[in-house]
């Protein structure tokens, strides 16, 4: 079946530092692609949408300049998180839209962050 | 604004015991909705999508319905493996975020032996 693959699947670095998040598709091509944070007990808000050879879209709220996302292929979108600060730390989730349409969303392992 | 909200917000079962849960939604021309399974620690399962009021589908234990202001997740003799948070996504015709999903907050389910 459709996999996709996130790395790493767990950070813990300084405040202060960047951290890069890799989200692929293994099996399939993904134009689309989506990032999501989830805090505990709570719901997945959608962050961005990554779109492949354009800029990304972010939604209302979401500091493009502190999350920077990059989607350089149809496989791969890696989303950045700049400087960053205690107040960052979340799960991070990746999913990605097969190109082939009337699929359904397929979601990485998630991203744990811990910024001390 | 679309919104998902799932009830309840956490089931405790015992194992065989039959329930369903709840996800009702507002949304600005329905694409799809979604059912995903998620485990602690991982990311969302895919279990169903649904396009249409009266459309069904199964799978094991498992069985998703839809109408037109909200969908079941019916588990029929759930067993301890059955145990995870089962969260519900709309997929909205009219949306500035394309085929992004909106999630409700999802219903933590335990299955005892």
């Amino acid at each position: 079946g459709a996999v996709v693959s996130q790395h790493p699947s767990w950070v813990i670095c300084k405040s202060g530092t960047s951290v890069k998040i890799e989200c692929r598709s293994l099996d399939f091509q993904a134009t689309t692609m989506f990032w999501y944070r989830q805090f505990p007990k709570q719901s997945l808000m959608l962050m961005a949408t990554s779109n492949e050879g354009s800029k990304a879209t972010y939604e209302q709220g979401v500091e493009k300049d502190k999350f920077l996302i990059n989607h350089a292929s149809l496989t791969l979108s890696t989303l950045t998180v700049t400087s960053a600060h205690p107040e960052d730390s979340s799960f991070y989730i990746c999913s990605a839209r097969d190109d082939r349409g009337n699929q359904p969303q397929h979601f990485g392992d998630g991203t744990r962050l811990s910024i001390l | 604004e679309d919104q998902v909200t799932q009830s309840p917000e956490a089931l405790r079962l015992q194992e065989g015991e039959s329930s369903s849960l709840n996800c009702s939604y507002t949304v600005s021309g329905l694409r799809g909705l979604f059912w995903y399974r998620q485990d602690p620690g991982k990311g969302p399962e895919f279990l169903f999508t649904l396009y249409s009021a009266g459309e069904e589908k199964e799978k094991e234990r498992l069985k998703a319905t839809l109408t037109k202001k909200e969908s079941f997740l019916h588990i029929t003799a759930p067993k301890p493996e059955d145990s995870a948070t089962y969260l519900c996504a709309v997929q909205a015709i009219y949306s500035n975020s394309g085929y992004a999903l909106n999630f409700g907050k999802g219903t933590s389910l335990l299955v005892t032996p």
